[in-house]
């Protein structure tokens, strides 16, 4: 079974650029997440997708972060302008579960954006 | 609001020394425990987890965690740990509000 695909997986822009990345979730995963991961800290929920509906998004800084699982599969996210302080891994993961057991999640190997 | 937390940051063990990992979590309601863990260039993958039932569950590779509903805890333990398992580990908690929420997370090094 393919693990949870995220290109690229590394990126390295100057601020005030766009980003996007990619992420293609396991087969049959409903639940989708992106993450993001600090150095030295643990990965922090940006948005939360069930199918195509984007049921969590509190913690997704909107006046640059943008989302979008149109069809319920793939996932793009694009940062726009990007600061020097989203220099960070970003993870999108995977659940084949839903209420309680979204608890376990599969992870992609995430995409390292350094912002010069 | 919920929060997970781990104290130790980073720790050092030689081959064959026993292991425990400390994490607690808040308190808030109904939560499902994990463990999770990244080996150095891999993506983060699941250890153990805790539902319910027994406290003392097992995971992959010897790993163990006890829930302690008392102590609000669920540490990380293994008798004789290698240098394969020398990894950055994290402790989440998942609540009914639908997130799981990670600690800082722990880096093991074991020496040969």
């Amino acid at each position: 079974e393919a693990g949870v695909v995220q290109s690229p997986r590394y990126k390295i822009i100057e601020k005030k650029q766009p980003v996007a990345f990619w992420c293609n979730p396991i087969s049959g995963h409903n639940t989708l997440y992106w993450y993001l991961q600090n150095l030295g800290q643990g990965p922090e929920l940006l948005i939360r997708y069930e199918n195509e509906e984007a049921v969590d998004d509190s913690q997704l800084p909107k006046d640059r972060f943008s989302a979008e699982r149109l069809k319920g599969v793939d996932s793009t996210l694009k940062i726009q302008p990007a600061e020097l302080g989203d220099s960070a891994v970003y993870l999108c993961a995977s659940s084949p579960g839903t209420g309680w057991n979204e608890g376990e999640q599969f992870f992609g190997p995430g995409t390292r954006l350094t912002v010069l | 609001a919920q929060s997970v937390s781990q104290h130790n940051h980073h720790v050092i063990l030689s081959e064959a020394a026993s292991l425990e990992l400390g994490c607690n979590y808040s308190y808030g309601g109904t939560v499902n425990l994990f463990w999770y863990v990244q080996y150095p260039g891999q993506h983060l993958q699941l250890l153990l987890k805790y539902f319910s039932g027994d406290p003392l569950v097992k995971g992959i590779k010897g790993f163990e965690a006890e829930f302690i509903k008392s102590k609000f805890s669920f540490n990380l333990r293994k008798p004789s740990v290698q240098w394969s398992d020398t990894a950055e580990y994290f402790c989440a908690g998942f609540w009914n509000t639908g997130k799981l929420i990670f600690g800082q997370g722990t880096t093991l090094q074991v020496k040969p």
